[in-house]
Order: structure tokens, then sequence, then C-alpha cells
């Protein structure tokens, strides 16, 4: 079936420092879709890419979808603690529109 | 903020018993979903639904029940509680569109003693 794999698994940085997580799909997906987790909370909808090649900023977040649609990253600029939790990918397509989640990416922040 | 609750958010019982986990939206979204996900870890799909008398099983499987009699209620039950089922429980909802992101409830944390 459809796998949806993040690396790196985790990450520790120092405030202040780049931070960046890659999402690879095993089937093209048709949209990828990114969440937070804060420690202890519930996922929470970062945003979506559509179009291959597609880049979005979000403030110091920035989103892309490869051109091929099987894979994205999400890189933070000069992390923050606030930026603390666990990044998931999700994706939908080929012959499913159920959304299937990463493996996620664990970040942790050092002040 | 998304209107969606989750009762209740924690849960320790003792094996064997019978469990109902709630999940109300109030945004009058048809999709419905049940995911279930240990600490840090990743999330797995255990239920969903698109609707009004609509249930499906997830990827992954789960002994545990589900029921879509109204548009905005959606309980998970397990009939009789293992310690494998100790894991936390998160409910989501989207609308119908295809690509609509899922909105998440706080999630009950359930232990099964």
């Amino acid at each position: 079936g459809q796998q949806v794999m993040q690396i790196p698994q985790y990450q520790h940085v120092q405030e202040g420092e780049d931070f960046t997580t890659y999402c690879n799909s095993s089937t093209t997906l048709s949209n990828i879709q990114w969440y937070k987790q804060r420690p202890g909370g519930h996922p929470v909808f970062l945003i979506q890419l559509v179009k291959s090649g597609e880049v979005k900023k979000q403030k110091r977040l920035t989103f892309q979808f490869g051109e091929a649609k099987k894979n994205s990253s999400l890189h933070i600029t000069a992390t923050q603690t606030t930026d603390v939790g666990t990044y998931f990918c999700a994706g939908q397509g080929g012959n499913t529109d159920k959304l299937i989640f990463g493996t996620g990416t664990r970040l942790q922040v050092f002040p | 903020e998304a209107d969606i609750y989750q009762t209740p958010r924690y849960l320790v019982i003792g094996t064997g018993k019978k469990i109902t986990l709630e999940c109300s939206q109030t945004m009058g979204h048809d999709k419905m979903y049940w995911y279930q996900q240990d600490p840090g870890m990743e999330l797995h799909l255990i239920h969903y639904s698109y609707g009004v008398n609509s249930t499906e099983k997830g990827d992954l499987s789960s002994e545990s029940t589900v029921s879509r009699i109204r548009t905005e209620h959606f309980p998970l039950t397990l009939e009789s509680a293992r310690p494998s089922h100790t894991s936390q429980y998160l409910c989501a909802s989207s609308e119908g569109r295809y690509n609509s992101p899922l909105h998440f409830g706080n999630g009950t944390r359930l232990t099964v003693t």
C-alpha cells in the first residue's frame, strides 16, 4: 500500500539554527498537507500544496512540493523554542482518497 | 479554531470493561475519522466515515467499532478493553471535498490496566 516516510525521525537544534524535514511518498500524490503537533497536543493543520514544484511560505516556514509530486519538504529558518513539536506530512493520491500521514519528525529546540 | 470535542480527555479502566469514546463536531463536516497514536509516534487511521450511516475500517486493524447515526457524532466503542488498547485516540473531521484539511480534537488518552 501507499507509504509516506519522513526523515529525520528526530532533530535537535540550537535556537537560531535552521531545520528541514523531508517527506517521501511511494506513490504520486495529488496534494500534500503539513501538520504540527505540540507535545501533549493534537495535530494542527499548517498548509496544503497541490501543484508540482509549488513553494509556499508562512513567516519563517517554507514548504515545497516536488516536481514529481512524490516528495515534499518543510524548512524552518532561525528556529525558536515555540517551533518545538512533531511535524507530520500527509499525502493524498494514488488509488485512494484517504489521507496517509507520514512517520513524523520530532523537533527539539534548545535555547 | 475548529469545534470538535472529545470526551473523556483521560480514561483509566480495567481489563474487560466496555468503553465508549465520544467525539462530536459542530461544523457540519461530512467526513470524520479516528486515529490511534502512541506517544511521539505516527498516526494510524482505524476508522472513518463519509457521512451518516457510512463507516469504514482504516489501515490499522482495530478491535473497536464505530457508528455514525448523526452527522455531528462519531463514537468509538471497545467491547472488552485490553492493555494492548492503551494509546491516544484522536478524532478528526473534514469537509466533504476531496482535499479538505483535517480538524483534530484534543484526543482521549486511554490506559487499560
